[in-house]
């Protein structure tokens, strides 16, 4: 079982929709939680992180984490056509992923269509 | 200003070749890292630096090297390359904190490496 496990997708909506995004993961040590965007042929951007349990929210992206079931989404609402990309999800331990890296999830392809 | 960047973005080669990567921040940042993206877009961790020490070294082969000449720097040396080698190899840096904190990775563009 890997430890971070994601949907590849493609998953595919209209504009304007509200999107879902999750991870379950194995390692009950991961504390940093952490969504990046990633377009085509382009690195990995931050979009959101969270610290242990809980949820955030920046503009149309929520994140949320339930560590008790090993779990995080992300949501996005008013889905935009900019919004396509690869979405992973990555987490870390106590460091903060300074020491240890990070574990990415193998992300999800999301199609927003106009 | 680029705050992560890579050198080459593509880089085809045969089998068996010798082939370095290069890699500059300009955030001030104290770690560094690499992380390898196979075709089935899988991003995992290979090595990182702080203060020009090797703070993890993952079940990487020993073909690949990483060499940092400075804090800015951190280059990536792969020797007698194979098929299995093509990938997309990204850099990142960090200002790592204090246990209980966390800080943004930023990614480089990547380089595009196919091994013929």
């Amino acid at each position: 079982q890997k430890e971070v496990e994601q949907d590849p997708g493609p998953l595919s909506v209209p504009e304007g929709a509200i999107v879902s995004l999750n991870c379950t993961y194995s390692n009950s040590a991961f504390q940093y939680f952490m969504w990046y965007r990633q377009y085509s042929r382009k690195g990995p951007e931050l979009l959101m992180y969270t610290y242990s349990s809980g949820n955030k929210e920046d503009g149309r992206f929520t994140a949320q984490v339930d560590k008790s079931s090993k779990y995080i989404s992300l949501f996005i609402r008013d889905s935009q056509p900019s919004d396509s990309a690869t979405y992973l999800c990555a987490m870390s331990g106590d460091s903060g992923g300074g020491a240890d890296g990070l574990t990415f999830g193998k992300g999800t392809h999301l199609i927003i269509q106009p | 200003d680029t705050a992560v960047s890579q050198t080459p973005k593509y880089l085809v080669t045969q089998m068996g070749n010798d082939k370095s990567i290069k890699c500059e921040q300009n955030l001030g940042h104290d770690t560094m890292y690499w992380y390898k993206q196979d075709s089935k877009k899988f991003l995992k961790i290979m090595f990182s630096y702080n203060n020009k020490e090797l703070i993890i070294n993952e079940t990487v082969p020993n073909r690949f090297s990483p060499k940092s000449p400075d804090k800015a720097h951190l280059n990536l040396h792969i020797n007698s390359l194979e098929l299995g080698d093509s990938a997309v190899y990204f850099c990142a840096s960090s200002q790592v904190k204090d246990r209980g904190s966390t800080d943004t990775q930023y990614f480089g563009p990547g380089t595009r490496l196919t091994v013929l």
